[in-house]
C-alpha cells in the first residue's frame, strides 16, 4: 500500500503569512495527490486535485505543487476563514486511496 | 448544486448494525461512482468504500470487508451502507463522497462531500 506521510501535524500563523504544508508518498505517485480542506461541522472540500490544479471556486490564494514522491500545498496569504484541518490524498493505487495524518492549521 | 446528505447515524451497541443513507441531488447520480470515507475522533481520514456508477463494481477496504455493504438506487438518488457486527473502532463520523474524472474518464478526486453523519459504538 502507498502511505502518504504529512507534515507539520500543527501549525500557527497569522493573518497575510505564506503557510506550507508537505506530503511525502512511500512510492512514486507521479502527480494523482489531492489536498482537501475539513471544518468542524462542515463538508469537506477539495481545494488542489492533480498535485497542482485548483478546484473550481477555490480561491487563488491556494496552490499546489510537486511530483513523483514530493508534495507541497501553499496558503499565499492566510485569511482567518482558512482555519482548518488539511489533508493529502494519494489515489496512485485505486481503489484503495489513503490520506495523510492531517495538519491542523490555528491562528496565531 | 451538488448535495449530499447523509442520515442514519446514532449510537449502537458493540455487534449491532445500522444503515446509513446519502441522499443526493443537484447532479445526475446514475453518472458518478460513489464513496464512503469516515473519520474517527482524533483521528485521519479513512476511505471505506467504493462503489461505480452502474454497481457493477465494488471496492471495500479491509478494516471493513466481510462486514459493511454498499449500495445504491439511482432511481431514489441514494447511497447506503449497510453495517453489521459493529466495533467500538468503527465509532467515527462516516461522509459520502463523489467521484469526478479526469479528461480520459479516470476517477481521480473526490469533488463533493456531505456533512457526514456520526456513528457511535459502545456499550
Amino acid at each position: 500500500d502507498v502511505q502518504v506521510t504529512q507534515s507539520p501535524s500543527s501549525l500557527s500563523a497569522s493573518v497575510g503569512d505564506r503557510v506550507t504544508i508537505t506530503c511525502q508518498a512511500s512510492q512514486d505517485i507521479n502527480i494523482y495527490l489531492n489536498w482537501y480542506q475539513l471544518k468542524p461541522g462542515k463538508a469537506p472540500k477539495l481545494l488542489i486535485y492533480d498535485a497542482s490544479k485548483l478546484q473550481a471556486g477555490v480561491p487563488s490564494r491556494f496552490s499546489g505543487s510537486g511530483s513523483g514522491t514530493d508534495f507541497t500545498f501553499t496558503i499565499s496569504s492566510l485569511q482567518p476563514e482558512d482555519i482548518a484541518t488539511y489533508y493529502c490524498q494519494q489515489y496512485d493505487n485505486l481503489p484503495q486511496v489513503t490520506f495523510g495524518q492531517g495538519t491542523r492549521l490555528e491562528i496565531k | 448544486e451538488v448535495h449530499l446528505v447523509e442520515s442514519g447515524g446514532g449510537l449502537v451497541q458493540p455487534g449491532g448494525s445500522l444503515r446509513l443513507s446519502c441522499a443526493a441531488s443537484g447532479f445526475t447520480f446514475s453518472s458518478y461512482a460513489m464513496n464512503w470515507v469516515r473519520q474517527a475522533p482524533g483521528r485521519g481520514l479513512e476511505w471505506i468504500s467504493y462503489i461505480s456508477a452502474s454497481s457493477g463494481t465494488i471496492y471495500y477496504a479491509d478494516s471493513v470487508k466481510g462486514r459493511f455493504t454498499i449500495s445504491r438506487d439511482n432511481a431514489k438518488n441514494s447511497l447506503y451502507l449497510q453495517m453489521i457486527s459493529l466495533r467500538p473502532d468503527d465509532t467515527a463520523v462516516y461522509y459520502c463522497a463523489r467521484y469526478s474524472y479526469d479528461s480520459s474518464g479516470y476517477p481521480n478526486r473526490f469533488d463533493y462531500w456531505g456533512q457526514g453523519t456520526l456513528v457511535t459504538v459502545s456499550s
